[in-house]
């Protein structure tokens, strides 16, 4: 009963593929976010959905689709995948601005 | 856009001393301040929080302070134990009208010696 999980946990693939990572929340939570974390460690905001509404949308390459096909899920596609694309992404989910966040256990992605 | 600047990078300390991390923030209209800790391979988890209408909190042996005038918080942890390794993220968020906008600080690696 993962409150906030996403597939696949790894993933690696080649450059120029298309993949998809995969997350659901059950925690009733009205918005969904996902979070890239490099290799420094360093954790960026990606994406927001509020109720299936993107309201935030960071200067991602538009390689990066988010979609939401209700408010328990939120799907991350990239295309023409690249090197620099290798990360760990986080999907996450939280109540109204102030609330806590919770943090999916994340998706390796390695681009060979 | 809002900043978030984390100090140390590393820190090291004895089983039983206290750690401090701090951080601070370049938007005044930051309202929401967590902290995470991250374990090697796992996910962010949330530790303690504080609102910008409370000036400090305290949770067992970890505490949170924060300065809204001169927009600096930090991260108080008494008796370190061994278990409290890890990398330690602050963070700020002003309303949205929606979701949180966390922006993260880079992150503190905290190691506790024996």
């Amino acid at each position: 009963d993962t409150a906030v999980s996403q597939t696949p946990k790894y993933l690696v693939t080649q450059m120029g593929n298309d993949k998809s990572i995969k997350c659901e929340q059950n925690l009733g939570h009205d918005t969904m976010y996902w979070y890239k974390q490099d290799s420094k460690k360093f954790l960026k905001i990606m994406f927001s959905y509020n109720n299936k509404e993107l309201i935030i949308n960071e200067t991602v390459p538009n390689r990066f689709s988010p979609k939401s096909p209700d408010k328990a899920h939120l799907n991350l596609h990239i295309n023409s995948l690249e090197l620099g694309d290798s990360a760990v992404y986080f999907c996450a989910s939280g109540g109204h601005s102030g609330n806590t966040i919770y943090f999916g256990e994340g998706s390796w992605l390695t681009v060979v | 856009g809002e900043n978030v600047e984390q100090h140390p990078s590393t820190l090291s300390v004895q089983e039983g001393d206290s750690a401090v991390i701090k951080c601070t923030y370049s938007d005044s209209a930051s309202n929401y301040f967590p902290w995470y800790k991250q374990e090697l391979g796992k996910r962010p988890q949330l530790i303690i929080d504080i609102r910008s209408n409370v000036g400090e909190k305290k949770d067992q042996r970890i505490a949170v302070t924060l300065n809204k005038t001169a927009k600096h918080f930090s991260l108080h942890i008494t008796e370190t134990q061994p278990e409290d390794s890890a990398v330690y993220f602050c963070a700020a968020s002003p309303y949205t009208g929606g979701g949180n906008k966390l922006t993260f600080g880079t992150g503190t690696q905290l190691k506790v010696e024996l």
